[in-house]
């Protein structure tokens, strides 16, 4: 497995503001994936971190509201814009080394005022 | 759509005893099969993954699969009160090259001491 770091840990944030949550991993990968987690709920795949171009959303999500980067191998950051309270949830960064498995980081909770 | 469907629970087993957790999948073609464990406040961490018809063994944990039920499932046995978690089940969409998986919302086990 890999070693994947999160920051910030956890934040609360006023509407209307944005907040970025980097994912760091100690070797590089294949795939990188966010997700959220509301709670009590299982995982919703917001994009694929395609390194050096654009991400790749799901229904639901758009570039405008969820900026993603991934400059290399091992760092990607997925910004949450313009924040309301509905997007306060955890939002966790995965990675694949081969195949379909993937490891996932400690996450970040974030709670929206 | 494809789907992982699990019962979400709360399955509640004595100390001591085998948890069963199961599994149902739509997509006849999947190939990879995933059992997560998630702590309450912590992100999923990989318990088992299974490839392959029949069962796989691991310490306590048995995966079984049977692909023409479109069925898999983990045992515990000799349960343990640091059992209690959520256990995500998940598949990948069979030729996919990006990866992705599909999860499952996830049941509840409580082992009660």
């Amino acid at each position: 497995s890999a070693v994947i770091s999160q920051k910030p840990s956890r934040d609360i944030c006023q509407r209307g503001t944005s907040l970025t949550i980097q994912c760091q991993v100690d070797s590089q990968v294949t795939m990188m994936f966010w997700y959220r987690q509301q709670p009590g709920q299982s995982l919703t795949l917001i994009a694929t971190a395609n390194q050096g171009s654009e991400a790749t959303y799901e229904s639901g999500f758009v570039i405008d509201k969820f900026p993603i980067s991934r400059p290399n191998l091992t760092f990607s950051t997925l910004t949450v814009s313009n924040m309301s309270p509905e997007d306060s949830s955890i939002y966790l960064c995965s990675v694949t080394l081969d195949a379909e498995t993937q490891y996932f980081g400690p996450g970040t909770r974030l709670l929206v005022l | 759509q494809k789907e992982v469907e699990q019962n979400s629970g709360p399955l509640s087993v004595p100390e001591g005893a085998i948890a069963s957790l199961n599994c149902t999948y739509s997509d006849r073609v999947s190939q990879s099969f995933f059992w997560y464990r998630q702590y309450s406040g912590k992100s999923p961490e990989l318990i088992m993954s299974i490839y392959s018809n029949g069962d796989k063994e691991d310490g306590r944990f048995t995966a079984q699969l049977n692909k023409a039920s479109q069925y898999v499932s983990l045992l515990i046995r000799d349960s343990q009160p640091s059992d209690s978690a959520t256990y995500l089940c998940a598949v990948n969409l069979a030729g996919d090259s990006n990866y992705q998986l599909i999860w499952g919302a996830g049941t509840k086990l409580i082992i009660k001491p």
